[in-house]
């Protein structure tokens, strides 16, 4: 069963900046199937990225995914006060595996 | 507008049990894998069951296997995880989560939370 490490832990920008968010796995998996997830205090996570690279649903086109293989990447281009939050990225390999999150905060 | 109510938390003494519900609507539930994740508090996202569209194939994470049940009633749209000899360290919001084709929750409901706890 595959790890997933999210690095940073933490990540301090401003409105505006730029955010890069990495999980890396420790093993490839068989399948194309790497998520990301937004989720604010006292709320259920939310669907941003699936199959690495789509967004979901109603996502802005500032979210973007991207990556191969055992290393992936979530950028958000220009942070809205609405992103500060804690990101997860979810793969399934034999079983679903979660990151242990990335918290976005403002610096 | 796809929704998913979870039910039945609540506080349940170690070694207790627990049945947790999930009623879904706005999808035709029957055609939908589904799953459970947990959240202890404080802490990150856990996976802990999922179940086939059909209720014919279940698989558990390694920290809940042979303790919980996973099941399903297509007929009521409805989604349960049945939770035998609770520990403390299974104190958590209980999501469940719709999944999608491509291995991902696409939809989850708001939680319900179990406390274990003497």
């Amino acid at each position: 069963e595959a790890v997933l490490t999210q690095s940073p832990g933490t990540l301090s920008l401003s409105p505006g900046e730029r955010a890069t968010l990495s999980c890396r796995a420790s093993q490839r998996s068989s399948s194309n199937s790497l998520a990301w997830y937004q989720q604010k205090p006292g709320q259920a996570p939310r669907l941003l990225i699936y199959g690495v690279s789509s967004r979901a649903t109603g996502i802005p086109d500032r979210f973007s995914g991207s990556g191969s293989g055992t290393d992936f990447t979530l950028t958000i281009s220009r942070l809205e006060p609405e992103d500060f939050a804690v990101y997860y990225c979810q793969q399934y390999g034999s079983s679903h595996t979660f990151g242990q999150g990335t918290k976005l905060e403002i610096k | 507008e796809v929704q998913l109510v979870e039910s039945g938390g609540g506080l349940v003494q170690p070694g207790g049990s627990r049945r947790l519900s999930c009623s879904a609507s706005g999808f035709t539930f029957s055609h939908y894998e589904m799953n459970w994740v947990r959240q202890a508090p404080g802490k990150g996202l856990e996976w802990v069951s999922y179940i086939s569209s059909s209720g014919g194939t279940k698989y558990y994470a390694d920290s809940v296997r042979g303790r919980f049940t996973i099941s399903r009633d297509n007929a009521k749209n409805s989604l349960y995880l049945q939770m035998n000899s609770l520990r403390v360290e299974d104190t958590a919001v209980y999501y469940c989560a719709r999944e999608s084709g491509w291995d991902d929750f696409e939809d989850w409901g708001q939680g319900t939370l179990v406390t274990v706890s003497p």
